[in-house]
């Protein structure tokens, strides 16, 4: 069975410039969560999916940060524009719903760098 | 709000050698997760701890989940180079009103063969 599949794994922009991650969860999961893992930290989560629904997305920078899961299964992230801050790994992971008894499977992510 | 500290935060062990590492909490979690992150990949699941007390393995793993809730431990025996990587504790926060996990700042851990 596939996990979950992210592109691109790399993206080098300019800042101001827009950029997006797309998602593919593992088929069945109807939970997707996108995380923002910094260097040197854990992962911190920036929204969260129930099928098409985006149930928690208090920690999105909303001025500069959109996602979408139109049909409930693959999901994009986007930043619009991008600043040097955002450089970071994003992490996608789904799970078949929520709770601890629901194992996250996560993505191998996006690495960006913005200059 | 709810914050996981790791200790340590890195370590060079001799291969054969064990392993400890710890996760502490200023609040009570009802559930402690421990992953691996290995390089350009994403976090993978170890153990998970659902009861205070809990101690639980997974090969050469072994976890627990400390009696006051509020700190895990996790065991690494007879090191190999492959367990190499960065190990984050997690559990679920309960303080902002909707379900979402914290994570630690991580172990990372390198093995001298």
């Amino acid at each position: 069975e596939a996990g979950v599949v992210q592109s691109p794994r790399y993206k080098i922009i300019e800042k101001k410039q827009p950029v997006a991650f797309w998602c593919n969860p593992i088929s069945g999961h109807n939970t997707l969560y996108w995380y923002l893992q910094n260097l040197g930290q854990g992962p911190e989560l920036l929204i969260r999916y129930e099928n098409e629904e985006a149930v928690d997305d208090s920690q999105l920078p909303k001025d500069r940060f959109s996602a979408e899961r139109l049909k409930g299964v693959d999901s994009t992230l986007k930043i619009q524009p991008a600043e040097l801050g955002d450089s970071a790994v994003y992490l996608c992971a789904s799970s078949l719903g929520i709770g601890s008894y629901n194992e996250q499977f996560f993505g191998p992510g996006t690495r960006l760098t913005v200059l | 709000g709810q914050q996981l500290n790791q200790s340590p935060q890195s370590m060079f062990i001799q291969e054969g050698e064990d392993v400890s590492m710890n996760c502490t909490s200023s609040s009570i979690f009802n559930t402690w997760l421990w992953y691996k992150q290995d390089p350009g990949e994403g976090p993978v699941l170890l153990i998970a701890l659902y009861k205070a007390g809990e101690l639980t393995s997974n090969g050469r793993l072994t976890a627990q989940f400390g009696i006051t809730r509020k700190d895990s431990f996790l065991n690494i025996s007879a090191s190999i180079p492959s367990d190499v990587g960065i190990y984050f504790c997690a559990g679920p926060s309960t303080t902002s009103g909707t379900y979402k996990y914290i994570f630690g700042t991580g172990t990372r851990l390198k093995v001298l063969a």
